[in-house]
């Protein structure tokens, strides 16, 4: 059974900058596990940001951006906004199967 | 705009069936597979299985095979999900999404709008 590691919780100050990560079970995730990165805001359906370690969809913000570091995927938010606190969560693939990771709650204080 | 509009919320009994539907408009439905993920209350997301809308193709997660099959009608550009043998643990929102996987990348893009399906006696 393989598990998708995300830090369960994060705080960061308005303006601030905050680096989200995904861990796999399987060892360190590389870019052949097309890491996606998706946010979810309270009674609505999740919304993609990045795919592919580090390509952003039409509509994803300048602020987020993807890539791989020490071993994991992450996600990182410079300059956030308010707006920005919702749950966070990421997806690596094996070969035709998905996994989504436990989710990140970032809190913006 | 792609969208991605499911059937609407259902309430079933233990050991019932549910098909959920998810009707897709403003691109080609057959050059792009969806995923169903579904989240149980106040849990994470959960990868159900994906299909291909090109030739039918499907691969499921192993917790849920021989209970759950993915189809699609491309007459009308429609993925159905039925999920079997209902029990109280599968209540949650159904999601359909669409997903792209080529030899340079996997993306998932846009999501339908989230099925409630609850199951009590």
């Amino acid at each position: 059974q393989t598990v998708v590691t995300q830090e369960p919780s994060l705080t960061v100050s308005p303006g601030g900058t905050v680096t989200l990560t995904c861990a796999s079970s399987t060892g360190a995730v590389t870019s052949g596990y097309y890491p996606n990165w998706f946010q979810q805001k309270p009674g609505q359906a999740p919304r993609a940001l990045i795919y592919s370690t580090s390509n952003k969809h039409s509509w994803t913000p300048a602020r987020f951006s993807g890539s791989l570091l020490g071993g994991k995927a992450a996600l990182t938010l410079s300059g956030v906004q308010p707006e920005d606190e919702a749950e966070y969560y990421c997806l690596l693939y094996y070969g035709g199967a998905v996994v989504f990771g436990g989710g990140t709650k970032l809190t913006v204080l | 705009q792609v969208q991605l509009v499911q059937s609407g919320a259902e309430v079933k009994k233990p050991g019932a069936s549910v098909k959920v539907s998810c009707k897709a408009s403003g691109y080609t439905f057959t050059s792009y597979g969806i995923s169903w993920v579904r989240q149980a209350p106040g849990q994470g997301l959960e990868w159900m299985g994906w299909i291909s809308a090109y030739n039918g193709n499907t691969n499921y997660a192993q917790k849920l095979q021989g209970r759950v099959t993915m189809t699609t009608d491309t007459s009308t550009s429609t993925a159905y999900m039925e999920l079997r043998s209902l029990r109280s643990d599968d209540t949650a929102v159904y999601y359909c999404a669409r997903e792209y996987y080529d030899s340079s990348g996997y993306s998932i893009d846009y999501w339908g709008q989230g099925t409630l399906v609850t199951v009590s006696s």
